[in-house]
């Protein structure tokens, strides 16, 4: 089966670092993603990662161990409008097929 | 381009009437998703689309919701005898297969959001 856990909900302070954490388990992985979602609005994309190491993109980064089936997503200089949701997600393929499957989501608050 | 759309934003029902959401996805993307999401949950995989033909189906979706993509192009989805249970954002999502950068991500439509009554 297919399976993502990530924690509920974080808090942070503005201007410092968080880190999200996103363990799985998975038949035929395909790669790894994180998207953003602001409350009532849909997920947006913010970073893939399908072989194992760090890949950044401005503030954030990602890092992906597949033998370990765990990513996280690293947020750095916080900002108020960081507070979104934070969504992991992975792709697994199964006779041919490419399904994308979402974590509950992580909560994130930055607080002035 | 101007990326995934939906239709209706909102739908507002009565229990027991049918109901049919609309998703235009990005003109040449190939595979096109269907997502479920409630308040506080992530979006819960209904079904996908590679170009005309449907790929795979939830397990967990009743008969009483079927999707559509007759030209491979845009999708619908229908939900039957809608119950209080069914309502929730129903997202629209659409993806390009190939090795070219940005393949494989999924763009996600605002959202058809579902009251059931």
């Amino acid at each position: 089966g297919q399976n993502i856990d990530q924690p509920t909900e974080m808090t942070a302070t503005e201007g410092a670092i968080v880190q999200i954490n996103c363990t799985y388990q998975t038949s035929g992985f395909n790669g790894l993603f994180w998207y953003q979602q602001h409350a009532g609005e849909a997920p947006t994309f913010l970073s893939y990662n399908v072989l194992d190491g760090l890949e950044e993109k401005g503030r954030f980064s990602s890092f992906l161990s597949r033998s370990k089936g765990y990513s996280y997503l690293l947020l750095k200089e916080l900002q108020m409008k960081d507070s979104a949701s934070y969504l992991c997600a992975v792709r697994g393929s199964t006779s041919g097929t490419y399904k994308y499957i979402f974590g509950t989501g992580t909560r994130l608050k930055v607080l002035a | 381009d101007t990326g995934v759309s939906q239709d209706p934003r909102h739908k507002i029902t009565k229990r027991g009437q049918n109901v049919t959401f609309r998703c235009d996805p990005i003109s040449e993307h190939n595979r096109l998703y269907w997502y479920r999401q409630t308040l506080g949950q992530g979006p819960e995989f209904l079904t996908y689309f590679q170009n005309e033909a449907q790929l795979e189906k939830s397990r967990l979706l009743s008969d009483r919701f079927s999707a559509e993509r007759p030209k491979g192009s845009f999708s619908t989805l229908e939900i039957q005898r809608t119950e209080q249970g069914d309502s929730a954002m129903y997202l629209c999502a659409s993806s390009v297969t190939g090795g070219l950068s940005g393949a494989n991500v999924l763009t996600f439509g605002a959202g058809s959001r579902l009251t059931v009554l």
